[in-house]
């Protein structure tokens, strides 16, 4: 079993609509907690990393983590089809090295 | 700032030959990652640098696969011999952590290389 686990899809929504993606994973040393989304045929970027558990917003997404579940999602609000990409989960404990989801292929349709 | 440059973007070879991927970190960046990502098994880490020193390189498959870091301004990868199952898109990634812990989620990615092994 992965560490970290992470339904591929692809999801596909129409343009407009609250998207959820999400990750669970067994590493309960996890500490910080990541979204990195990739477009295709270009590396991932950071959306948005959050310490712990809780909820982080930044414009349309936001970032819940509940630890007790072992269980993080990103929401987006108001999806565009420039939001279509990979999106990737990523997670680590104090040292330096990310552990990632395998990613859920998003498709905004307009 | 260019960003993470990595080259070649693309490269085919046969199997048995040499592949030498390489990456030009941001400049002031002290750690330096290379990923390995395939349909398969997503984004794997092979191995990690900082300040130029190899810190972990549990992630690197085999023998065939070799790192090194001469210098803050460049990293090479090289596979020798290749092999099909080599075939994927490796990510160079940079990062500091000067000035606070947090520096270690905020990867910037290369754009890859993608090879294929024949």
């Amino acid at each position: 079993q992965k560490e970290v686990e992470q339904d591929p899809g692809p999801l596909s929504v129409p343009e407009g609509a609250i998207v959820s993606l999400n990750c669970t994973y067994s590493n309960s040393a996890f500490q910080y907690f990541m979204w990195y989304r990739q477009y295709s045929r270009k590396g991932p970027e950071l959306l948005m990393y959050t310490y712990s558990s809780g909820n982080k917003e930044d414009g349309r997404f936001t970032a819940q983590v509940d630890k007790s579940s072992k269980y993080i999602s990103l929401f987006i609000r108001d999806s565009q089809p420039s939001d279509s990409a990979t999106y990737l989960c990523a997670m680590r404990n104090a040292g330096n090295m990310l552990t990632f989801g395998g990613g859920t292929r998003l498709m905004v349709k307009p | 700032d260019a960003g993470v440059i990595q080259s070649p973007r693309h490269e085919v070879t046969e199997m048995g030959q040499e592949v030498t991927l390489r990456c030009k970190p941001i400049s002031g960046h002290d750690y330096l990652f290379w990923y390995r990502q395939t349909m398969m098994r997503g984004l794997e880490l092979l191995i990690y640098f900082n300040n130029n020193v190899p810190i972990d390189d549990s992630g690197m498959p085999e023998d065939r696969f070799s790192a090194k870091m001469p210098n803050a301004s460049f990293s090479t990868l090289k596979i020798q011999p290749s092999e099909p199952r080599d075939s994927a898109v490796y990510f160079c990634a940079s990062t500091s952590q000067k000035g606070g812990g947090s520096g270690a989620n905020v990867l910037t990615f290369g754009a890859g290389s993608r090879l294929t092994v024949l």
